[in-house]
């Protein structure tokens, strides 16, 4: 039973290009949506977050998008950059709950110089 | 500001053998987190600290599976006896719990196990 899931294991892109990450949720508590990027050898780091009271959030490069009727979230990043390339994981939470998070299985993303 | 520490880095061992796995939060972090990484997966959370009480344990297999944070700091991760699916990468991760809705959570880089 995966709550969250992001169906592309993987995505190649060419630098200097746009790159959308997708991830759907099938749980209707989550009000708060987190993208981690983790590289090899490392722990996860935090990227950019969007609450559900917002539909689009965005940092430098990194726009969060949210479509809630949907149950829909994708991560553009312009332009991508070859140390873009990383694994990235959509973790939702509740804010209800303990505010754990769920995460998806990652998006290896690879940025091409 | 240090990070996040775990140790060992690599752990190898064969089943039915015990681990254990340390980490040491970010300071004044007062909750704590273990996950469990499979390869191909998302990071799954085996157990919640808030200070040095269980907010949550309800994935961890009690069986074999124990943690503690005795003095609300540190915390252990044992494993006795393991399995061949034990093997995975076992991360540690702290958050401050100021009373906000968004906790970011910081990983530490992770123990590799592998149970043969």
């Amino acid at each position: 039973d995966q709550q969250v899931k992001q169906n592309s294991p993987s995505l190649s892109v060419q630098e200097g290009r746009i790159s959308i990450l997708n991830c759907d949720y099938t749980n209707s508590m989550f009000d708060y949506f987190l993208w981690y990027k983790k590289y090899p050898a490392e722990g996860p780091t935090f990227l950019i977050s969007i609450s559900s009271i917002k539909d689009k959030n965005e940092d430098g490069r990194f726009t969060v998008f949210l479509n809630k009727s949907a149950k829909h979230l994708s991560l553009h990043i312009v332009p991508s950059q070859p140390g873009d390339s990383a694994v990235y994981f959509c973790a939702p939470f509740s804010s209800g709950s303990a505010r754990q998070l769920t995460f998806g299985s990652g998006t290896q993303l690879t940025v091409l110089p | 500001e240090a990070g996040v520490a775990q140790s060992p880095r690599y752990k190898i061992i064969e089943k039915r053998q015990s681990v254990a796995f340390w980490c040491n939060p970010i300071s004044g972090h007062a909750t704590l987190y273990w996950y469990q990484q499979i390869l191909g997966q998302g990071p799954k959370l085996l157990i919640q600290f808030q200070n040095n009480g269980v907010v949550d344990d309800s994935q961890l297999p009690k069986d074999r599976f124990s943690a503690e944070r005795l003095k609300g700091v540190d915390s252990t991760l044992k494993i006795q006896p393991a399995k061949l699916e034990d093997s995975a990468v076992y991360l540690c991760a702290s958050s401050l719990l100021a009373g906000g809705h968004q906790e970011t959570q910081y990983f530490g880089p992770g123990t590799r196990l592998l149970v043969l």
